[in-house]
C-alpha cells in the first residue's frame, strides 16, 4: 500500500499568513494527487486535483504543486473560512489512501 | 445539481449487517466510479470500497475485503454498501463519493468530486 505522509499535523496562522502543506508519497503516483478541505461535521470538499488543477468553484488563493511522491498545497492568503483541516489522497492505485491531515487553526 | 445522498445508517450489534444507499442525482451511476469513504469521529479518512464505471471491477479495503460488497442499482441510479459481520471497529461516519472523470477515458480525474454528506454507522452491543 501507498503510504501519504502530511506535515505539519497542525499550523497556526492568521488572516492573511501564506501557508503550505507537504505531502510526500511512499511511492511514486505520477499527478495521481488531490486536496481536499474539511470542516468539522461536513463532508470533505474537492480542492486540488491531478495534482495542480484547480477544482471548480475554488478560489484562486489555493494552489498545489508536485509529481511522483512530494506534493505541496499552498494558501496564498488564508481567509477565515480556510481553517479546516486539509488531507491528501492518492488514487495512482488501488487502495486508495488519505494523509492523516493537517489541521490550520487560528494563531 | 449532480448530488449524492446517503441513508440507512444506524445502530448494528457486533457481528450484525446493515446496508447503507447513496442515492445520486444530475449524473448516471453508470458513467462514474463510485466510492465508499469512511471517517471515525475526530480522526482522519479511510478509503473502502470503489466500483468503476460501466462493466468494470470492485476494489475493497483489506479491512473490509470479505464482509463488504458494494453495487449500484441502475434504475434507481443509487449506489449501496451492504456490510455483513460488523465489528466495533467499523463504526463510522459513511461517506459516498464520485469520481470526477468519466470512466473509459483514459487520463481522466480520479479525484472524488462529489460527496454525499454522511451517515452514521455504530457497531455496539
Amino acid at each position: 500500500d501507498i503510504q501519504m505522509t502530511q506535515s505539519p499535523s497542525s499550523v497556526s496562522a492568521s488572516v492573511g499568513d501564506r501557508v503550505t502543506i507537504t505531502c510526500r508519497a511512499s511511492q511514486g503516483v505520477g499527478s495521481w494527487l488531490a486536496w481536499y478541505q474539511q470542516k468539522p461535521g461536513i463532508a470533505p470538499r474537492l480542492l486540488i486535483y491531478g495534482a495542480s488543477s484547480l477544482e471548480s468553484g475554488v478560489p484562486s488563493r489555493f494552489s498545489g504543486s508536485g509529481s511522483g511522491t512530494y506534493f505541496t498545497l499552498t494558501i496564498s492568503s488564508l481567509q477565515p473560512e480556510d481553517f479546516a483541516t486539509y488531507y491528501c489522497q492518492q488514487s495512482g492505485s488501488f487502495p486508495r489512501t488519505f494523509g492523516q491531515g493537517t489541521k490550520v487553526e487560528v494563531k | 445539481d449532480v448530488q449524492l445522498l446517503a441513508s440507512g445508517g444506524g445502530l448494528v450489534q457486533p457481528g450484525g449487517s446493515l446496508r447503507v444507499s447513496c442515492a445520486a442525482s444530475g449524473f448516471s451511476v453508470v458513467n462514474h466510479a463510485l466510492s465508499w469513504v469512511r471517517q471515525t469521529p475526530g480522526q482522519g479518512l479511510e478509503w473502502v470500497s470503489t466500483l468503476s464505471g460501466g462493466s468494470g471491477p470492485t476494489w475493497y479495503a483489506d479491512s473490509v475485503q470479505g464482509r463488504f460488497t458494494i453495487s449500484r442499482d441502475i434504475s434507481e441510479n443509487s449506489l449501496y454498501l451492504q456490510m455483513n459481520r460488523l465489528r466495533a471497529e467499523d463504526t463510522a461516519i459513511y461517506y459516498c463519493a464520485k469520481t470526477r472523470g468519466v470512466a473509459g477515458i483514459p487520463g481522466a480525474p480520479r479525484a472524488f468530486d462529489i460527496w454525499g454528506h454522511g451517515t452514521r454507522v455504530t457497531v455496539s452491543s
